[in-house]
C-alpha cells in the first residue's frame, strides 16, 4: 500500500492567491482528518470526515479555510485567500473508524504538505 | 473543551538512559490511548497504543503506563538511543463512534550520544 498521499509538498505562494491541497487517503479507510502544524499551536485538528460527510469542522479557522471530499480516494483542504499566519506543515490521515478503542483507530499520516505564505 | 495535557515540551537524555514523557486528560469518557512518533519532515505515526482497561503495555523498549483513577498516561523508553530522537505525541479518543482523536502537545525528544 502506497499510505496516505499528499500533494504538492512543498508550496510556496504570495499572500492573497488561492492554495489548495490534495489527499489521497489509504483505500478502504472510511475516515479522512486534515490537521495543521505550527510551533506554536503544535497539532491542530482542523476538520474531519467519516464516509465523505464532514463530521466536525470546528478545527477550522476561519471562512477562508474550505475543505470537501468528493469521494472516498480524494479530498482537498483550499484556503482563499491565503495569510502569511497560515504558513505551517498541514497533514492529511485516514483510518478505519470504528466504536471504541483498539487498532481501527490507528490514524496514518500522510507526509504533510509545508506551506509558505509570503 | 476536552484536553490532554502532555510534559514536558522538550526532554534532553543521554544515550542509554531513561526518557519519561507525561499525559494528563480531564474526561473520562476516553477509551484509547495511543502514542505517536514523528521524525523531522515526516508524518507522525503511531508507536502504541494502550486501552483502558490495562494498566501497563510494552513493546520492546517502549511502555506506556496508564493510571485511570489519576487520569495520567506515560510513555518510558528504555536504553534511549540516538534514533529515538524525535517529536512524541500523546492522544486520546472519546469513545463514541465517529470521533476523533485528541492530541497533546507534543514533547520534543533528544538524545544525545
Amino acid at each position: 500500500d502506497a499510505g496516505v498521499i499528499q500533494s504538492p509538498r512543498h508550496e510556496v505562494t504570495e499572500m492573497g492567491q488561492e492554495v489548495t491541497l490534495r489527499c489521497k487517503p489509504i483505500s478502504g479507510h472510511n475516515s479522512l482528518f486534515w490537521y495543521r502544524q505550527t510551533m506554536m499551536r503544535g497539532l491542530e485538528l482542523l476538520i474531519y470526515f467519516n464516509n465523505n460527510v464532514p463530521i466536525d469542522d470546528s478545527g477550522m479557522p476561519e471562512d477562508r479555510f474550505s475543505a470537501k471530499m468528493p469521494n472516498a480516494s480524494f479530498s482537498t483542504l483550499k484556503i482563499q485567500p491565503s495569510e502569511p499566519r497560515d504558513s505551517a506543515v498541514y497533514f492529511c490521515a485516514s483510518s478505519l473508524a470504528g466504536s471504541g478503542g483498539g487498532r481501527y483507530n490507528e490514524q496514518f499520516f500522510g507526509p504533510g504538505t509545508r506551506l509558505t505564505v509570503l | 473543551q476536552q484536553q490532554v495535557k502532555q510534559s514536558p515540551q522538550s526532554l534532553i537524555v543521554q544515550k542509554g538512559g531513561i526518557s519519561i514523557i507525561n499525559c494528563a486528560y480531564e474526561n473520562t469518557a476516553f477509551d484509547y490511548f495511543p502514542w505517536y512518533q514523528q521524525f523531522p519532515g515526516k508524518g507522525p505515526a503511531l508507536l502504541i497504543a494502550i486501552r483502558p482497561d490495562v494498566s501497563e503495555k510494552k513493546e520492546g523498549r517502549f511502555t506506556i503506563s496508564f493510571n485511570k483513577s489519576a487520569k495520567q498516561f506515560s510513555l518510558h523508553i528504555m536504553d534511549s538511543q540516538p534514533g529515538d530522537s524525535a517529536t512524541y505525541f500523546c492522544a486520546a479518543k472519546p469513545n463514541q463512534a465517529g470521533t476523533a482523536l485528541i492530541f497533546g502537545k507534543g514533547t520534543t525528544l533528544s538524545v544525545s550520544s
